[in-house]
């Protein structure tokens, strides 16, 4: 089945110690999203990447980055993580970038900061 | 700017009963509409969509929701809750103005009582 996947789906990284989420899709989709989720609030866009192009939201911190090598992979680092970016990280896609696409969502990534 | 709430933070009804989950938003124009599901472990999954047209839209699993503009609401119902239906249920609101924006509600914890 085509889908989104995440790896990994726990991650425990210490405060300030870079870490890399990764996102893979099989359904070939233009456009590859990053939400953050904090506990019990909604997700939060931070960026997303429509082919080559990264579209960063107005307020996510320069600690969060993102690469996308390919069609297929995308990433998201955080630099240097606080307590604060403990959430769980959802990647999404979606074919195109025109308003009202469906987005796919991928399991997500639950990241703890110690 | 477009905003989304779901005034209800858990619910909890008896299996077979019908269930109304409350959604609001916020736009200056038609805004596409969405709803999610969310399972333990899972990723967001897309139950029904409202672009235009009629204002009762059927989705998956039995789900259907009713937009209605004069209380510019979006509530998902099911008219016989399965055990199975206990999730987080997010809806989400998409705007015309390009890059596929979406913003979501806090989501609303559904509890199934056997």
């Amino acid at each position: 089945d085509a889908m989104v996947i995440q790896n990994p789906r726990y991650q425990v990284t210490q405060f300030g110690k870079p870490v890399t989420l990764s996102c893979s899709q099989t359904l070939n989709h233009n456009v590859m999203y990053w939400y953050q989720q904090k506990s019990s609030q909604a997700p939060k866009l931070l960026f997303h990447y429509y082919d080559k192009d990264f579209n960063n939201e107005a307020d996510t911190p320069d600690n969060f980055q993102s690469r996308r090598p390919n069609t297929s992979f995308c990433f998201l680092d955080i630099r240097s993580p606080g307590l604060g970016d403990a959430a769980m990280y959802l990647c999404a896609t979606s074919r195109v970038l025109a308003d009202g696409n469906e987005q796919f969502f991928g399991p997500g990534t639950r990241l703890t900061v110690l | 700017a477009q905003s989304v709430t779901q005034p209800d933070i858990h619910i909890t009804v008896s299996e077979g009963a019908s269930l109304e989950l409350r959604c609001n938003y916020s736009y200056g124009a038609t805004p596409y509409l969405f709803w999610y599901v969310q399972s333990p472990g899972q990723g967001l999954q897309l139950l029904l969509k409202y672009f235009s047209g009629d204002t009762l839209v059927q989705g998956i699993k039995g789900f259907e929701a009713e937009f209605k503009r004069s209380q510019s609401s979006f509530n998902l119902r099911k008219p016989s809750v399965h055990w199975s239906d206990a999730a987080e249920y997010f809806c989400a609101v998409g705007g015309t103005g390009g890059g596929n924006k979406l913003t979501f509600g806090t989501g609303t914890q559904l509890k199934v009582e056997l």
